[in-house]
């Protein structure tokens, strides 16, 4: 079984560009999140989809922030413009749900940094 | 809102021994679902234990197992005949209902041969 695949692993921008994430989940797992890690703390939750809706969204800092899972598969999160503060690694989680619950399968995360 | 606390931010054990990480956290639900995650450098973070808030019994999972005291709001993972590998941050996790998972800040364990 795949796991769950994020591109790119490094970003490197400078601050005021746009920078894009894709994640593909676990081939059958309908809930996707998007999650930030900033160094040498725990991941916080950006956003939540079933499916393709959003359902949960209400830490996504929407100014710059934004994410769509068209078809309900893959998922890509941008960040436009990006900010000095934006310097994280973005994780990539899916989770099959019922039956598991707060079970997620991670992707290697990508890691940004803005200069 | 749910906290999750981890005041140890590094420990160190030597192989083939056992550590304790320490965990609480904080909550007004009856029901809910305690985790620890690892998270080894630049690989991605995997569930190591899980447990049921209802269940009494302490969820084990091979040389990893579980100290949950309901009425302290602690969650202790013990890591017996530790190895290599399991040099990690490992972060506990809370979730009510699976929606929203609540991490602490981690502990980094290093695994000193």
């Amino acid at each position: 079984e795949a796991g769950v695949v994020q591109s790119p692993r490094y970003k490197i921008i400078e601050k005021k560009q746009p920078v894009a994430f894709w994640c593909n989940p676990i081939s059958g797992h309908n809930t996707l999140y998007w999650y930030r890690q900033n160094l040498g703390q725990g991941p916080e939750l950006l956003i939540r989809y079933e499916n393709e809706e959003a359902v949960d969204d209400s830490q996504l800092p929407k100014d710059r922030f934004s994410a769509e899972r068209l078809k309900g598969v893959d998922s890509t999160l941008k960040i436009q413009p990006a900010e000095l503060g934006d310097s994280a690694v973005y994780l990539c989680a899916s989770s099959p749900g019922v039956g598991r619950t707060g079970e997620l399968f991670f992707g290697e995360g990508s890691r940004l940094t803005v200069l | 809102a749910q906290t999750v606390t981890q005041s140890q931010p590094e420990m160190s054990v030597q192989e083939a021994e056992t550590v304790t990480l320490s965990c609480t956290y904080d909550t007004s639900e009856s029901d809910y679902y305690l985790f620890w995650y690892k998270q080894p450098p630049s690989r991605q973070m995997i569930l190591v234990i899980r447990q049921e808030a209802y269940k009494q019994q302490n969820a084990t999972e091979n040389r990893f197992s579980v100290n949950f005291q309901k009425a302290a709001k602690s969650f202790s993972l013990k890591i017996s005949d530790s190895q290599l590998g399991d040099a990690a941050m490992y972060f506990c996790a809370y979730t009510r209902s699976g929606s929203r998972l609540t991490f602490g800040e981690g502990t980094q364990l290093t695994v000193n041969p």
